[in-house]
């Protein structure tokens, strides 16, 4: 049973756009949402994280809306560059535990310059 | 320079043969994970270790055996190997076993013929 879930599978926006990548799940008891980027040939990397009890999270360009009722959340990419490029997967924990993450099965953004 | 490191990067096996995947982490971190992440499938969590121990397994097969003689090792030994044991298998270690940034190796990408 997945029980997190993304979409689109793959985006292609144009360079300086928004790009909107999007999360729910079905455990309420996830309280944990990081999202990980994973460029080819690399392992994934942290990009930004939110807990349940907030419904926003930025850094920089990169901002987690949240939406605990329709247990949904979304990570919007604002000036996309080429550079960004790469497959971003969202993930969930119960407990506060970061360890045991489930994985969507991610998106792969492409940015056009 | 990778903080995690795991050999072999790319390693082919014939089916039923033994091998031994390598990880070891330069983070000062107590605990260590291993995921999976098949073609189709999202990354999947196998086991977490934290000071040496076994936390958690998520693996039905006993064939996936994970072994840590150091703090900061992990190795994955995997016998009897078949064709669907073919994917790319994640070290990643965190400072704690619970609400803590998950890091990422590169990966060892297996592929059984």
């Amino acid at each position: 049973q997945q029980q997190v879930r993304q979409s689109p599978q793959s985006l292609t926006v144009w360079e300086g756009e928004t790009a909107i990548l999007n999360c729910s799940y079905e455990n309420s008891a996830f309280d944990y949402f990081p999202w990980y980027q994973q460029f080819p040939g690399e392992g994934p990397a942290l990009l930004i994280a939110i807990r349940s009890v907030s419904d926003k999270k930025e850094d920089g360009r990169f901002t987690i809306f949240f939406n605990k009722r329709e247990k949904k959340l979304s990570l919007h990419i604002t000036d996309s560059q080429p550079g960004d490029s790469a497959t971003y997967f969202c993930a969930a924990s119960a407990g506060g535990t970061g360890s045991k993450l489930s994985f969507g099965k991610g998106a792969k953004l492409t940015v056009s310059p | 320079d990778p903080k995690i490191i795991q050999k072999p990067k790319y390693l082919v096996a014939v089916t039923g043969s033994e091998k031994i995947l390598i990880c070891e982490q330069y983070l000062g971190h107590n605990a260590m994970y291993w995921y999976r992440q098949s073609a189709k499938k999202p990354l999947e969590f196998m086991f977490s270790y934290s000071y040496q121990k076994l936390m958690d397994n998520q693996t039905a097969s006993s064939r996936f055996q994970p072994q840590s003689s150091k703090k900061n090792h992990l190795d994955l030994q995997i016998t009897a190997l078949k064709p669907d044991d073919s994917a790319t298998y994640f070290c990643a270690s965190s400072q704690e076993n619970s609400g803590n940034t998950l890091y990422f190796g590169e990966g060892s990408r297996l592929i059984v013929v």
